[in-house]
């Protein structure tokens, strides 16, 4: 089946900078994908869903790139702040209802 | 719409008791999932339903979990005689089909 190999589990970072976390799936046939934020003693919240069909996708101080030759999926922060401080999961779809998770990234965000 | 709703927020058990979890799925979601959350395993699959029916608890400890969907309103998870490596946060979420996952706050569980 299905799985998802999500890096780095840690990543720190200063405001400003740039933060890039990369998952890599193993099924060609996933042809949708999502990023969840998950801030401390908060649940998951959708960052954003994407489809195979669109390989850039912009989002509020982010970007989500997926290349499906190489079956990996980035979410770029462009400008961390320390408010992006939280754990980020991907998650990789092939139809139907289960989707499968990558392992987390804590984030940390410094001013 | 008040989301996933799960319950109880926080449990404290024993070692060897039993835990009971709740969750009230989005209604009209026809899909509701198990995970579970801990700092060293992530976020790991326990199992879900599809119209109530159990489709898939590959993730399910074979021994002293099980989790039932007795009616679309909600779902519970069991586990019996807990042990301390039970501890973690316990997530429901639910979904309509090839759509996103709704998660709930989650259930920590402490077990003692």
């Amino acid at each position: 089946g299905e799985q998802v190999e999500q890096r780095p589990p840690h990543l720190s970072v200063r405001e400003g900078d740039s933060a890039v976390i990369t998952c890599t799936y193993t099924d060609p046939n996933s042809y949708y994908f999502f990023w969840y934020k998950q801030e401390p003693g908060a649940s998951l919240q959708l960052l954003m869903k994407v489809f195979s069909s669109t390989e850039i996708n912009e989002g509020q101080g982010f970007t989500v790139l997926l290349n499906k030759k190489d079956k990996r999926l980035s979410l770029n922060l462009t400008a961390a702040h320390p408010g992006d401080s939280a754990a980020y999961f991907c998650a990789a779809g092939t139809g139907g209802y289960k989707v499968v998770f990558g392992s987390g990234t804590r984030l940390l965000v410094s001013p | 719409n008040a989301g996933v709703i799960q319950t109880p927020r926080h449990k404290v058990t024993g070692k060897g008791q039993e835990a009971t979890l709740w969750c009230e799925p989005i209604s009209g979601h026809s899909a509701v999932f198990w995970y579970r959350q801990t700092i060293v395993q992530g976020l790991e699959f326990l199992t879900y339903f599809r119209n109530q029916a159990p489709i898939d608890d590959s993730g399910m400890p074979k021994e002293r979990f099980s989790a039932q969907m007795p009616n679309q309103s909600h779902s519970t998870l069991k586990i019996q005689s807990t042990q301390p490596q039970d501890s973690a946060v316990y997530l429901c979420a639910s979904s309509f089909p090839n759509e996103r996952l709704f998660f709930g706050h989650g259930t920590k569980l402490s077990v003692l």
